[in-house]
């Protein structure tokens, strides 16, 4: 079974700009989180995406946002960029269901923001 | 802000030395409280606890949770290199909402 993918794996880009992350859950997983890393935070939820609705949020600003597709596959968005959302950008799959079922994650997105 | 406090934030040792990390919390309402071991991105699943004073062991490595002095501890024994990563403990809300510490990141030296 493949595992979660992330694309890109690498992006650089500038203060202002936007960028889009994808992630492809493990096949028949229908949850997807979204977390972003950096040295100082550490590993910081963003939120949770279930069969295409917004299931949990985190406490991060309206300039990151998300969304589902049919096939479970997700997209995180950042509009414009800021020098601190620099970071390792992760997603996680899990089947979702109820209780606890655990979460694989992806190799990450290593986002640098000039 | 809910807050997991992990200690200490760095160790170095020795293999065959054995080594206890820390995680603290401040709030109860959460459902379970996981491990994780974070080598070069993903993070991969240890354990997950949700009742207080029963252990959970894989190999070397063991975990224990104590609700009511609201902190959890990994324990392993006879480290080797291999072990040479950041270690993770996160809280689990509702469905898949979590919080994690900051991390212990061990350095095991041959």
């Amino acid at each position: 079974k493949a595992g979660v993918t992330q694309t890109p794996r690498y992006l650089i880009k500038t203060r202002g700009q936007q960028v889009t992350l994808s992630c492809s859950p493990i096949s028949g997983h229908r949850s997807v989180s979204w977390y972003q890393q950096t040295p100082g935070q550490g590993l910081q939820f963003l939120f949770e995406y279930f069969s295409e609705t917004q299931r949990n949020k985190g406490n991060f600003p309206g300039r990151f946002s998300g969304r589902q597709f049919s096939n479970s596959r997700s997209e995180m968005n950042v509009s414009t960029l800021e020098l601190g959302d620099s970071a390792l950008y992760l997603c996680a799959s899990s089947s979702g269901a109820q209780g606890y079922n655990e979460q694989f994650f992806g190799p990450g997105t290593r986002l640098t923001v000039l | 802000e809910d807050k997991v406090v992990q200690s200490p934030l760095s160790l170095v040792v020795h293999e065959g030395d054995t080594v206890t990390l820390n995680c603290s919390y401040e709030v109860t309402n959460f459902r379970s409280l996981l491990w994780y071991k974070q080598e070069k991105k993903a993070p991969t699943f240890l354990f997950m606890l949700t009742s207080s004073g029963i252990e959970k062991k894989s190999g070397r490595l063991s975990s224990i949770l104590d609700k009511k002095e609201l902190f959890s501890i990994l324990n392993i024994t006879a480290t080797q290199t291999g072990d040479s990563a950041i270690y993770l403990c996160a809280l689990r809300y509702n469905f898949n909402k979590f919080y994690f510490g900051s991390g212990t990141k061990l350095n095991v030296k041959p």
